[in-house]
């Protein structure tokens, strides 16, 4: 069965460095999303990306955030400068699109900044 | 503004026991979908099930069925004969449903559910 997959599973980072995200969402799919989950907490929105252009953003997705889909299969988060609070589980999530509303999440990955 | 509200943080059972978790959502949009995810410890999210807001019949899948309430703005839903492995965090989420809507989700804070042996 097709999956939404996420690398690397679990990133350590210095605070202040950049890391990028990487997801490969399912192949037919056509809405990207990326959400995050700071540890104990809730599933919280961060963007939506569709025909290679972000659809929508939260509050949390400030200038520090940036998403790509690069090359056809690949849907990138990248943060710039990171911070300890940017600490959190991020979930890629996709959407066949066409009146189809159910997202499916990849594993997830989770980040450590120190 | 969308909110869901899980008021169960935490819930323990024993197993073969029947659960419910609640979910209690607010929505302005009068065409909304209603999920169910739920977080195993390894962390993935897997989905459960969605729901119209123009479907209020209740749906039964095996052990698991979802309660759609639009008068009590509810969606339950309730493990039959729980297993241990069913041991997970359980999360209610909203949609948006109106023309070019992204589809976002709102989620609620989570039910941790543990079944002991």
């Amino acid at each position: 069965e097709p999956e939404v997959t996420q690398t690397p599973s679990h990133q350590v980072t210095q605070m202040g460095q950049e890391v990028i995200l990487r997801c490969v969402p399912i192949s037919n799919h056509l809405y990207f999303y990326w959400y995050r989950q700071i540890l104990g907490q809730k599933v919280e929105f961060l963007v939506s990306f569709y025909n290679n252009e972000i659809s929508e953003k939260s509050e949390i997705f400030d200038d520090q955030f940036s998403v790509e889909r690069p090359d056809g299969s690949n849907f990138t988060l990248k943060i710039r400068s990171t911070k300890l609070e940017d600490s959190a589980m991020y979930f890629c999530a996709s959407r066949k699109g066409q009146g189809n509303t159910e997202a499916f999440f990849g594993q997830g990955t989770r980040l450590t900044v120190v | 503004a969308q909110k869901v509200t899980q008021a169960q943080t935490e819930i323990s059972v024993v197993e073969k026991e029947d659960v419910t978790l609640d979910c209690v959502y607010e929505t302005r949009d009068t065409t909304y979908y209603l999920f169910w995810y739920k977080q195993p410890p390894s962390g993935e999210l897997v989905f459960l099930i969605r729901r119209n807001s123009f479907d209020e019949q209740n749906e039964i899948s095996g052990r698991y069925s979802w309660n759609f309430q639009k008068s009590t703005s509810s969606f339950n839903f309730t493990i039959t004969a729980s297993q241990v492995v069913e041991s997970a965090v359980y999360f209610c989420a909203l949609s948006e449903a109106r023309g070019g809507s992204n589809y976002k989700l709102t989620f609620g804070k989570g039910t941790l559910l543990t079944v002991n042996p």
